[in-house]
């Protein structure tokens, strides 16, 4: 079963602009953490936020995960033509914390 | 350092047939994960080694599905008589040492069932 749900399903914007994308989940976590697949093959690791954490910065990504609503958004700024792919958020269950639980998936495009 | 390594990159093969997906996770890693992913889906977990024995293989669809790891490094999923819905992409993850650690993904193998 997929816990994660992610918001929008697709984006499009341009060079230069900022891309926002959001996840729910429905269980309690340990962390979240954000993957890039470019092509649908192998995932490459973003960023991981504990549960004791609210913000996280990394580069050009910033990271919020709001434990009372269940949500977390990734902010990717001054977008890049090479970001495009699709963005991932996974959760891991508080009582396992190894097995991931991802959603469908962002699907993000942008355009020179 | 080398990442997580998975081969074949793509395997097609018929109808009833067995195959085995070969995982080569970051050296010194004690935690392996197998995930498979359907198209425009995200992936879904299918069984977490620690170390040579199988922690939590409840992902596993059903008992067609196998999975070892004799020496605690190299993993291999084997399908027995594969059906058409096993076609995914089957991807490997390792992590340092498993709970809640950061996991790092192969490039996934792509099964194509005829």
């Amino acid at each position: 079963s997929q816990q994660g749900e992610e918001d929008p399903q697709a984006l499009s914007i341009q060079e230069g602009e900022n891309a926002t994308m959001n996840c729910s989940y429905k269980t309690s976590i340990n962390n979240l953490q954000w993957y890039r697949q470019n092509s649908g093959r192998g995932l490459v690791h973003l960023i991981l936020i504990r549960s004791n954490e609210r913000e996280k910065h990394s580069g050009r990504l910033r990271v919020t995960l709001d434990t009372s609503k269940k949500s977390s958004s990734l902010l990717i700024t001054a977008s890049r033509a090479a970001d495009t792919a699709s963005y991932f958020c996974a959760t891991d269950a508080s009582n396992s914390g190894y097995a991931l639980n991802f959603g469908k998936g962002t699907s993000l495009l942008v355009t020179p | 350092g080398a990442g997580v390594s998975q081969t074949p990159s793509n395997k097609v093969t018929e109808k009833g047939k067995y195959v085995e997906l070969r995982c080569d996770p970051i050296s010194g890693h004690t935690a392996l994960y197998w995930y498979r992913q359907s198209l425009g889906q995200g992936p879904e977990f299918l069984i977490y080694f620690q170390g040579t024995g199988a922690a939590d293989d409840s992902g596993l669809p059903n008992d067609r599905f196998f999975a070892v790891r004799p020496e605690g490094s190299v993993s291999t999923l084997k399908i027995q008589r594969t059906e058409r819905g096993d076609s995914a992409v089957y991807l490997c993850a390792s992590s340092l040492t498993g709970a809640r650690d950061t996991q790092y993904f192969g490039p996934g193998t792509r099964l194509t069932v005829l």
